[in-house]
């Protein structure tokens, strides 16, 4: 079974500041990918990043950074200078292939970035 | 990606009644799954919705519960019937293709009086 921690239930930052939202996973599965997922007061799912657990490179998007270490099993989120349109839930997820494509998430991180 | 639609965006029903939500999708998917996201909580899947056959249902799920019909490629309902307080959530659909990443619906939220 899968299963993902997200450890930090709320962080509150202040505008401009770095914020690095953790995420640790579970699985027996040597083939996985990793997902991180932003849903803003509207309630909508935004998709930010997959990860296929091969690919261990590091990714930038912006102001948008992630950090993939398998000896650790953390898949963390990093935002640089972040803005008040970054206050969101942010959600980490994880799926098997050929395993009904399910995507187990974490419980989700409330960042609030404070003007 | 794909452009999903969700109608209604939100409802608010009485105890005992059904309400269906719609899920659309502007061009054909393979997979298309129903999740259920309780207030304050985290997404839990609720089933798998299979194009021409039955719904592959989540444990703590049932097909008396929460119906589900996909005709087709594009389209899909989720049913909650016989509503109580606690079904009060957001419902998202998501779409997939095998192996590829899920994009999902902007949610309908339900209140259930």
């Amino acid at each position: 079974a899968q299963k993902v921690t997200q450890a930090q239930t709320e962080i509150s930052v202040v505008e401009k500041e770095d914020v690095t939202l953790d995420c640790v996973y579970e699985t027996r599965d040597t083939t996985y990918y990793l997902f991180w997922y932003k849903q803003p007061p509207s309630g909508e799912l935004v998709f930010l990043i997959r990860r296929n657990s091969f690919d261990e490179q590091n990714e930038i998007s912006g102001r948008y950074s992630w950090n993939f270490q398998k000896s650790t099993s953390s898949f963390n989120f990093t935002i640089t200078a972040s803005q008040v349109v970054d206050s969101a839930v942010y959600f980490c997820a994880l799926s098997v292939p050929f395993g009904n494509e399910k995507l187990t998430f974490g419980t989700g991180t409330r960042l609030t970035i404070i003007p | 990606s794909a452009v999903i639609s969700q109608k209604p965006s939100r409802d608010i029903c009485q105890r005992g009644t059904s309400l269906t939500i719609q899920c659309q999708v502007d061009s054909q998917v393979t997979m298309m799954f129903w999740y259920r996201q309780q207030p304050g909580q985290s997404l839990t899947l609720i089933a798998t919705a299979n194009q021409g056959s039955e719904a592959t249902y989540e444990s703590g799920f049932v097909i008396d519960k929460f119906p589900i019909s996909r005709p087709n490629l594009t389209f899909s309902t989720l049913t909650v019937s016989n509503m109580s307080p606690e079904d009060s959530s957001i419902y998202l659909c998501s779409v997939a293709e095998v192996q590829e990443t899920q994009y999902f619906g902007p949610g309908t939220r339900l209140l259930v009086l």
